[in-house]
């Protein structure tokens, strides 16, 4: 079955740019997850959504990162102001949210690469 | 600090040797606890999980323990193959009550013939 999808797979841009990163679920499941992880580091959480509402944003680094899941599915990460610092490998991952909080797996996109020149 | 203390990498061995890769925790409570494995040139995927205290998790050889008392759940596998080699993440939540699980730095297990 389709797993998690993301787009673009790449992406670079120059600094100060405007980006946006979409992640598509797993069809059904009620939680998504978006995180960030720079080479030779473990993934490191930006924001968690129950349904539409962002649940745990508490990993954003600054105001230029916003996340938005309109419809309860798909997903979109937006950065402003693009700075190069910001260039990593965004994950995207989903899980089904039915069972107790915090027992769920998470089943991860391939990522998309962030370039910030 | 940091909420996840995973042992350093790279971890090289020869194949059918005994693997143990150390993770420890400063969640309190109960939360889930999880490994998570990227295979070179794939995404991140659940390779076990645990979810109450004293579980073992088991999956493709590889075990692990729920240890509350130690705050551990370390990696082990008693025979390692070449098709193992991979990056693996520790996956406890961070502290202070969240239940997002929070990847420790990722231990590179490269495993030789």
């Amino acid at each position: 079955g389709a797993g998690v999808s993301q787009t673009p797979s790449n992406k670079v841009t120059e600094k100060g740019k405007y980006v946006e990163l979409r992640c598509d679920p797993i069809s059904g499941h009620t939680a998504l997850y978006w995180y960030r992880q720079s080479l030779g580091q473990g993934p490191e959480f930006l924001i968690y959504f129950q349904g539409t509402g962002a649940a745990d944003d508490s990993g954003l680094p600054n105001d230029r990162f916003f996340a938005v899941r309109p419809e309860g599915s798909v997903s979109t990460l937006k950065i402003q102001r693009t700075e190069r610092g910001d260039s990593a490998v965004y994950l995207c991952a989903s899980s089904p949210g039915q069972g107790t909080f915090g027992t769920d797996t998470q089943y991860f996109g391939p990522g998309t690469r962030l370039t910030v020149l | 600090g940091d909420s996840v203390t995973q042992m350093e990498g790279p971890v090289t061995l020869s194949e059918e040797a005994f693997l143990t890769i150390n993770c420890t925790y400063t969640a309190t409570g109960y939360p889930s606890l999880f490994w998570y494995v990227q295979y070179p040139g794939e995404g991140l995927q659940l390779l076990l999980k645990a979810t109450k205290a004293d579980d073992k998790g088991s999956n493709k050889g590889f075990e692990a323990t729920y240890r509350k008392e130690t705050t551990s759940f370390h990696l082990e596998k008693g025979s390692v193959q070449v098709s193992d080699s991979a990056v693996y993440f520790c996956a406890p939540p961070a502290s202070g009550g969240s239940y997002i699980p929070t990847f420790g730095r990722g231990t590179s297990l490269i495993v030789h013939p």
